[in-house]
């Protein structure tokens, strides 16, 4: 499977735990971002990678979240001292980076869905 | 700032009625992309069509249809003949090119139950 993947696929913990997912993009895609989805939304932006460089980042994206992608291929989310509020799913995705003014279409992974309790 | 519009919560029908999914967006910038995503129950996010400010040509891909009109700011989406296993949560993005982020907005979705 050539897909986008992500691990773990559910996440229970208790409130004030840290926890870390890890996200595998497609292999030849050079741009990765992640989004949170809450019931009945669409996905939220939270930050984008392009090879190893964190671009963006949205304001949604509170001290407590980081996301790192060492050598440009896999990424991490981690969320220290997490609140219930962060109960969500996460979601990966990967596309070609293409030059000035092109976007590209992403491609998803599975999500990782969090409960904190 | 830019801002994607999809009006319709959900849509109800019955098999083999087709049925159309409205998405308007709002944007400052003349070079823009334009997407569908499908999330089925099982929840992974399914990319459907991308489309460019500068390619006004409709698409059809099998019973799948695209109308995008500039003039009114729509990029709508139309299923022919449905059938149940279209049932699910359609999203359409908006990705602002030049001078904007390579980030898309998402709309909140529509979600289509297609009954046997």
């Amino acid at each position: 499977d050539t897909g986008v993947s992500q691990d773990p696929r559910h996440k229970i913990t208790k409130r004030g735990q840290n926890v870390t997912f890890r996200c595998d993009p497609i292999s030849e895609h050079n741009r990765l971002y992640w989004y949170r989805q809450t019931l009945g939304q669409g996905p939220e932006f939270l930050t984008y990678f392009q090879n190893e460089a964190q671009l963006e980042k949205s304001r949604l994206l509170s001290d407590r979240f980081s996301a790192e992608r060492p050598k440009g291929s896999f990424s991490t989310l981690e969320i220290q001292r997490t609140e219930q509020g962060d109960s969500a799913m996460y979601l990966c995705a990967s596309s070609l980076g293409g030059g000035e003014g092109i976007t590209y279409e992403q491609y998803f992974g599975p999500g990782t869905r969090l409960t904190v309790t | 700032a830019q801002k994607v519009t999809q009006a319709q919560t959900e849509i109800s029908v019955v098999e083999k009625e087709d049925v159309t999914l409205d998405c308007v967006y709002e944007t400052r910038d003349t070079t823009y992309y334009l997407f569908w995503y499908k999330q089925p129950p099982s929840g992974e996010l399914v990319f459907l069509i991308r489309r460019n400010s500068f390619d006004e040509q409709n698409e059809i891909s099998g019973r799948y249809s695209w109308n995008f009109q500039k003039s009114t700011s729509s990029f709508n989406f139309t299923i022919t003949a449905s059938q149940v296993v279209d049932s699910a949560v359609y999203f359409c993005a908006l990705s602002e090119a030049p001078g904007g982020s390579y980030i898309p907005t998402f709309g909140r979705g529509t979600s289509l139950i297609v009954h046997p």
